[in-house]
């Protein structure tokens, strides 16, 4: 167990610029979610997958934001055409989503992109 | 609309004394709950959660919360605190169940002095 592994950890970026942010989840976990955490907030929630459906996205995910996760594993993040808002925190988790005994229903975070707009 | 209260923003408590966290929440059932804990710059780590049945949970670190449906409450709580516990706690549920999106709250920063 590896852990969520998000890249990169800081990405810092002109304003109108597009960015890509990468989400590697644990192994087995099905479930991924994104959220976004800025300065003196709790964590928001964006968007979230089961295996490759994005199940759910936020009123918060504007038409700039799109998400995938082509194969069911990894997700990527992309922002078009940055704003000086869309400065922040973002945040991956997985889960395992199963009725049986590997079922835990516990989300696990990786340490986050924090993502700067000039 | 479902959400999360955390009315304390910063909490100062001495290295030994005890400590608790408040959270509330609004929601008709009884929600999935969670706390979780953030050092600076990094990402979340589950403390404790609570699905059903005993009200008192253990977590990780020497935390306990307690669940009180009548007062929608899920208070975290620790006898002794030490320094390596300075960091920014927050409480969230999620409705339908674990795996559904997280609602957090604002998150309660914990310094703690000498």
């Amino acid at each position: 167990d590896t852990g969520v592994s998000q890249n990169p950890r800081h990405k810092i970026t002109k304003r109108g610029q597009n960015v890509t942010f990468r989400c590697d989840p644990i192994s087995e976990h099905n479930r991924l979610y994104w959220y976004r955490q800025t300065l003196g907030q709790g964590p928001e929630f964006l968007t979230y997958f089961q295996n490759e459906a994005q199940l759910e996205k936020s009123r918060l995910l504007s038409d700039r934001f799109s998400a995938e996760r082509p194969k069911g594993s990894f997700s990527t993040l992309e922002i078009q055409r940055t704003e000086q808002g869309d400065s922040a925190m973002y945040l991956c988790a997985s889960s395992f989503r199963d009725r049986g005994p590997k079922a835990k229903n516990i989300q696990y975070f990786g340490a986050g992109t924090r993502l700067s707009v000039l | 609309a479902q959400s999360v209260t955390q009315p304390d923003i910063h909490i100062t408590v001495s290295e030994g004394a005890s400590l608790e966290l408040r959270c509330n929440y609004s929601y008709g059932a009884t929600p999935y709950l969670f706390w979780y804990v953030q050092s600076p710059g990094q990402g979340l780590q589950l403390l404790l959660k609570y699905f059903s049945g005993d009200t008192l949970v253990q977590g990780i670190k020497g935390f306990e919360a307690e669940f009180k449906r009548s007062q929608s409450s899920f208070n975290l709580r620790k006898p002794s605190v030490h320094w390596s516990d300075a960091a920014e706690y927050f409480c969230a549920v999620a409705f339908a169940s674990g795996n559904t999106p997280l609602v957090f709250g604002k998150g309660t920063r914990l310094s703690v002095i000498a």
